[in-house]
């Protein structure tokens, strides 16, 4: 069984502020570490596909940091607006499967 | 250029009774793999195909079975429903197979299915 685990669980932010949560995955067999941002009734958007360790992805608002050798992934928020309301999950990549993390729920208020 | 396409959305089925569910990938993708979400466990991983071959099958009991079809498109099965079946059945492709570690995988919008 692989842990992948994200906190916090769920977060408020005020409409402007930034954010970030950690995402944690075995160090070991690493091949990838997935991000995606998933709403209620869609399917979950892909944000970030990172691979290697110091990678840092961005997209707009939202950026990601990856350190591999501890294990571990920040997501960051931008000036939060109230679309960025979603659950972030991480997935961690072996050979064959993305294990999920339970997801970060942000809450974004005007 | 359309995305991941589930069918269908939703369905409600009785215990005991089968349920096969379809998944359309992105045109070009040739590896599908199906997840399941319970609101107890998150996102597990079922099974993953590449060319019409099951390359990896999560820990699940033998009921559920997939297969792959030679345009890639893929089919779920479950057979002999429980109710603790009810979950939503999430699609995924990519490019290529596991291995492709650098690729984006896509999912679609999911299977609601509820068994009662």
């Amino acid at each position: 069984i692989l842990n992948v685990e994200q906190s916090p669980q769920s977060l408020h932010v005020q409409e402007g502020d930034s954010t970030n949560f950690t995402c944690s995955f075995p160090s070991s067999n690493f091949y990838a570490l997935h991000w995606y941002r998933w709403e209620t009734a869609k399917s979950p958007e892909a944000l970030f596909v990172m691979t290697l360790n110091g990678d840092e992805k961005k997209k707009g608002r939202i950026s990601a940091t990856l350190n591999t050798k501890e294990g571990y992934s920040y997501l960051y928020i931008k000036g939060s607006q109230p679309e960025d309301s979603a659950t972030y999950l991480c997935a961690f990549r072996n050979d064959y499967k993305l294990s999920f993390g339970a997801g970060t729920t942000v809450t974004v208020r005007a | 250029k359309a995305g991941v396409t589930q069918t269908p959305r939703y369905l409600i089925k009785t215990r005991g009774q089968q349920v096969t569910l379809s998944c359309s990938p992105i045109s070009g993708h040739r590896s599908v793999s199906w997840y399941q979400q319970t609101p107890g466990q998150g996102l597990q991983f079922l099974f993953e195909y590449f060319s019409e071959t099951q390359r990896n099958k999560g820990n699940f009991p033998g009921r559920f079975s997939g297969r792959q079809f030679s345009n890639s498109r893929s089919e779920m099965n479950v057979s002999t429903l429980e109710l603790g079946d009810s979950a939503l059945y999430l699609c995924a492709s990519s490019p290529g197979p596991g291995a492709s570690s650098g690729n984006t995988i896509y999912f679609g919008e999911g299977s609601w299915l509820t068994v009662v």
